[in-house]
């Protein structure tokens, strides 16, 4: 068990409605990250968060937002769903920026189905 | 620009005989490398990491990786195989000061056999 927690493990929706996928890092930790998973495009990075503030962007749609909150819990939002966002949602945290350690750890995952 | 690419998209090999994942890199600068395992159905979890230091690291559950500049390659080993490795292994490339933006290769599925 990495301590990090993610809700729901499971979500099966439409297209063109919107979700929200919530991480818990582990204790202590600040920075926050949220990765894709998808059969074609492998595991991409989306957004870092650090202590509230985002830190990093990557390839994340103009569709999804995110955010960390004072308690350090983040919130991935999806938005105007389509077929291709089927995916599992990773959340990792670190203590610190993670930098050139690569000392993510990771929730077991989210999974979107968008129908 | 970062970029990692795993040799080969499933390795299958027996019970008690070595593990060899390949994975070659391209980075413009000093690179922080690691392995990344993950479960059927779990997260991915370190397998061991690369930071400039000893180029033979050693990981988690026997699994050992060599940092070799000249051939650009961090291939991961195991001398014998268990059944518990059965998994999709992650090589991983990341630049110091690029906080968690990990650029993942696109795995190696390990099968196992008894």
């Amino acid at each position: 068990d990495s301590g990090v927690t993610q809700t729901p493990k499971h979500l099966i929706t439409a297209t063109g409605q919107r979700v929200t996928l919530r991480c818990s890092p582990r204790s202590g930790d600040l920075s926050v990250y949220w990765y894709q998973q998808s059969l074609d495009q492998g595991l991409q990075f989306l957004i870092q968060y650090y202590n509230g503030e985002e830190r990093a962007k990557g390839n994340i749609l103009e569709r999804f937002s995110a955010q960390q909150f004072p308690d350090l819990h983040s919130e991935l939002n999806l938005s105007s769903l389509e077929l291709g966002d089927s995916a599992l949602y990773f959340c990792a945290s670190s203590e610190v920026l993670a930098g050139g350690t690569g000392e993510l750890f990771f929730g077991e995952g989210s999974r979107l189905t968008v129908l | 620009a970062q970029s990692v690419t795993q040799l080969d998209s499933h390795v299958s090999v027996s019970e008690g005989t070595p593990v060899l994942l390949r994975c070659n890199y391209s980075s413009s600068y000093s690179p922080s490398l690691f392995w990344y395992v993950q479960h059927p159905n779990k997260g991915l979890q370190l397998l061991l990491k690369y930071t400039s230091a000893a180029t033979l690291v050693k990981g988690i559950n026997g699994f050992e990786a060599e940092f070799k500049k000249s051939e650009t390659s961090f291939h991961l080993t195991k001398p014998s195989a268990h059944m518990s490795d059965a998994a999709e292994y992650f090589c991983v490339v990341s630049r110091y000061n690029q906080g968690g933006k990990l650029i993942f290769g696109q795995g190696t599925e390990l099968s196992v056999k008894p």
